[in-house]
């Protein structure tokens, strides 16, 4: 799988729109970009992913450069328990189960400041 | 709530003692995952099942072993434990759907060894 850089922490004011940055350079032609997040001691919670196109969900918007290798994460309305570690990952998608377990990087510490 | 249960949530247990993990996967999840999560290091892939059968290996020890059972519980056991297995203990299950597979997690096991 390819890896991925994102800056170490990033601070974002109570509702504003953060935004989270990822390069994954060295992507693959069949490999997804998976966010998650974890907020201090949970278990890590799936964002949202994506191969080229933009998506949107309830909880993000995933935007996918044309060359895909960058991708930016944006949580619209940023809220103090959205101050959470984030992962953004790049993966091939597996059926049956997959091959791989899915490796997480040292992510962004995303915190918002009242 | 993810839908993956882990038990128990705490366990305190002394060096050189045995344990054992539970996790019970979402409902219709064939594929179960655990990592491991200490404070000095991120989440790390330990191994994973599919249908009761080893998919993938990490950075497990070999002091740590797991099963999927025909009912697609899973539990993770640790021997001979040591004060660096002290750790949160994260099981994950997933669903592999158009584009991709999510995956879920529990909300992990603090397990301290005294």
């Amino acid at each position: 799988d390819a890896k991925t850089t994102q800056p170490p922490s990033m601070d974002c004011a109570e509702g504003r729109a953060a935004n989270l940055p990822c390069n994954h350079s060295t992507i693959s032609g069949n490999e997804y970009v998976y966010w998650y997040r974890q907020i201090h001691s949970q278990g890590p919670q799936y964002i949202i992913h994506g191969l080229k196109n933009n998506e949107t969900n309830e909880m993000a918007s995933l935007i996918i450069t044309e060359d895909r290798k960058s991708s930016t994460l944006i949580l619209p309305h940023a809220t103090l328990r959205d101050t959470a570690v984030y992962y953004c990952i790049v993966r091939v998608a597996h059926s049956g189960g997959g091959a791989d377990g899915l490796t997480f990087g040292k992510g962004t510490h995303l915190i918002i400041q009242p | 709530d993810s839908g993956v249960t882990q038990t128990p949530k705490h366990l305190i247990t002394a060096t050189g003692q045995r344990v054992t993990l539970r996790c019970s996967p979402r409902s219709g999840d064939l594929s179960v995952y655990w990592y491991q999560q200490s404070l000095d290091q991120g989440l790390q892939f330990l191994i994973q099942y599919y249908n009761g059968e080893e998919r993938a290996k990490g950075n497990i020890l070999e002091r740590f072993s797991a099963q999927q059972f025909p009912d697609l519980h899973s539990e993770l056991n640790l021997s001979s434990l040591e004060l660096g297995d002290s750790a949160l203990y994260f099981c994950a299950s997933s669903v592999q759907g158009q584009g991709g597979e999510k995956l879920f997690f529990g909300s992990g096991t603090q397990l301290s060894v005294l």
